[in-house]
């Protein structure tokens, strides 16, 4: 089956500085990589996500890149805000195994 | 924010008591998933049905046992459980589920969750 790294678990970052969290996976035939964010006491809600024929995907300030050859994928979330303060959770295979998630803060 | 239902919403239940979570969709989706969402642990798929057929179950002790009448419903009955199955389960659901090469997942959608409590 399918493992799914994450990294970093947690992340402090200024606001209206960057972030990047990175997944690794195993299963070379994995073809869909989902990013969700789940705010406190809230359900994870799909963000971004890429298939396997495109190389990077952007939605305003959120962008996904994916490296097939080395199985990393990446979330990148420019000029951050407080409310983009949650837990990020990546996805992949056909099982979707979940990374261990990502603590982002954003302070003010 | 209302395409997928949960209830209950907060359930406490001692070892020896039998309960039922209950998920449903408004999506009009094919496949349906249970997960287990635990502090400190990635989320764990359990279960997997789609059009209504068990597709997945990924080693699940057979004190959890779903039911899937329908594409729209889908439930988690629960019986003797351990006090460390206290999680919070989030039922999903998405268009279809596919295995194999070359075939891609469609996107997933959660429900709000049941937060368990074994005592």
């Amino acid at each position: 089956g399918e493992n799914v790294e994450q990294h970093p678990s947690t992340l402090s970052v200024q606001e209206g500085d960057s972030a990047v969290i990175k997944c690794t996976y195993s299963d070379s035939a994995s073809n869909y990589f989902p990013w969700y964010k789940q705010e406190l006491g809230k359900r994870p809600q799909l963000i971004i996500d890429i298939r396997s024929n495109v190389g990077e995907k952007k939605d305003q300030r959120i962008a996904v890149t994916l490296n097939k050859t080395a199985k990393h994928f990446s979330l990148h979330i420019t000029e951050t805000q407080p409310e983009d303060s949650a837990v990020y959770f990546c996805a992949a295979g056909d099982d979707m195994r979940f990374g261990a998630g990502t603590r982002l803060t954003v302070k003010p | 924010e209302t395409g997928v239902t949960q209830t209950p919403r907060h359930l406490v239940m001692g070892m020896t008591n039998k309960k039922s979570l209950k998920c449903e969709q408004h999506l009009g989706h094919n496949a349906m998933y249970w997960y287990k969402q635990s502090a400190k642990k990635p989320l764990e798929l359990m279960f997997v049905y789609n059009f209504k057929e068990q597709t997945e179950n990924n080693s699940v002790p057979s004190r959890f046992s779903p039911e899937c009448p329908n594409s729209s419903h889908l439930f988690l009955h629960l019986h003797t459980l351990q006090p460390e199955d206290s999680a919070l389960y989030l039922c999903a659901s998405s268009q279809d589920h596919r295995r194999g090469p070359g075939l891609s997942q469609d996107t997933q959608y959660f429900g709000p969750g049941t937060r368990l409590t074994v005592l």
